[in-house]
């Protein structure tokens, strides 16, 4: 149990669609980064926030983006949805500034998965 | 790029053996070196985190190396159980390369009973 939780845990929608999920960082954690799981890969960073500011982004398109709220929630919206988009969407939490900060233990939800028909 | 490589990509073992899954990354310039074990179908679980400075981590059966002048990581599982059996993903955080972990694609273990 990582104290990281992530909503909702499956969903499938149509591509060209939208879709939000979301992150519950662990307490006391300022810093959330959210990676894309293909199946049978590993993850792949997306974007990562730091006190409600984007702090470092992947490889990936502008339709991909996210937000971070005061109390450090954060979500990850995608637009216009593609089928290679279909995968488990992992967040991940932590303290001080980047990923795993001075070095501390990063710890990650569930995940999301997420399937485009 | 940092790229980040695991041989190998499935191992089985029976119940009792002792193994190692092996890591390599391309750019030795890194904060930390993390291992996961990830199970069907779930999030990651921090196993061990090993900083730059460090040669090894230690925790219960488990035993994390770093050699970051080679680019190389070592996770040893002493005495494997059945219920070690999952994906172990090794990822580092680069010092020049944003803040973000690069993952390798991963070694699934299976320890037979």
């Amino acid at each position: 149990e990582t104290g990281v939780t992530q909503s909702p845990t499956h969903l499938i929608k149509t591509r060209g669609q939208q879709v939000t999920l979301r992150c519950s960082s662990q307490s006391g954690h300022n810093t959330v980064s959210w990676y894309q799981q293909a199946l049978g890969q590993g993850p792949q960073f997306i974007f990562q926030y730091y006190r409600e500011e984007e702090n470092g982004r992947g490889n990936f398109p502008p339709r991909f983006s996210g937000l971070q709220f005061p109390n450090y929630s954060s979500e990850l919206n995608v637009n216009a949805l593609e089928l290679d988009d279909s995968a488990l969407y992992l967040c991940a939490s932590s303290w001080g500034l980047g990923a795993g900060g001075s070095g501390n233990t990063i710890y990650f939800g569930e995940g999301s998965w997420l399937t485009v028909v | 790029k940092q790229e980040v490589t695991q041989i190998p990509a499935a191992l089985s073992v029976p119940e009792g053996e002792n193994l190692v899954l092996n890591c390599s990354f391309t750019d030795s310039a890194i904060y930390n070196l993390q291992w996961f074990r990830q199970d069907p179908g779930k999030g990651l679980t921090s196993l061990l985190l090993i900083q730059s400075s460090q040669r090894e981590q230690t925790s219960g059966r488990l035993n994390a190396s770093l050699d970051k002048s080679s680019g190389r990581s070592t996770l040893y599982i002493a005495a494997s159980q059945p219920g070690d059996s999952a994906t172990y993903l090794c990822a580092v955080r680069g010092s020049n390369t944003g803040n973000q972990f690069y993952f390798g694609t991963g070694t699934s273990l299976t320890v037979i009973p």
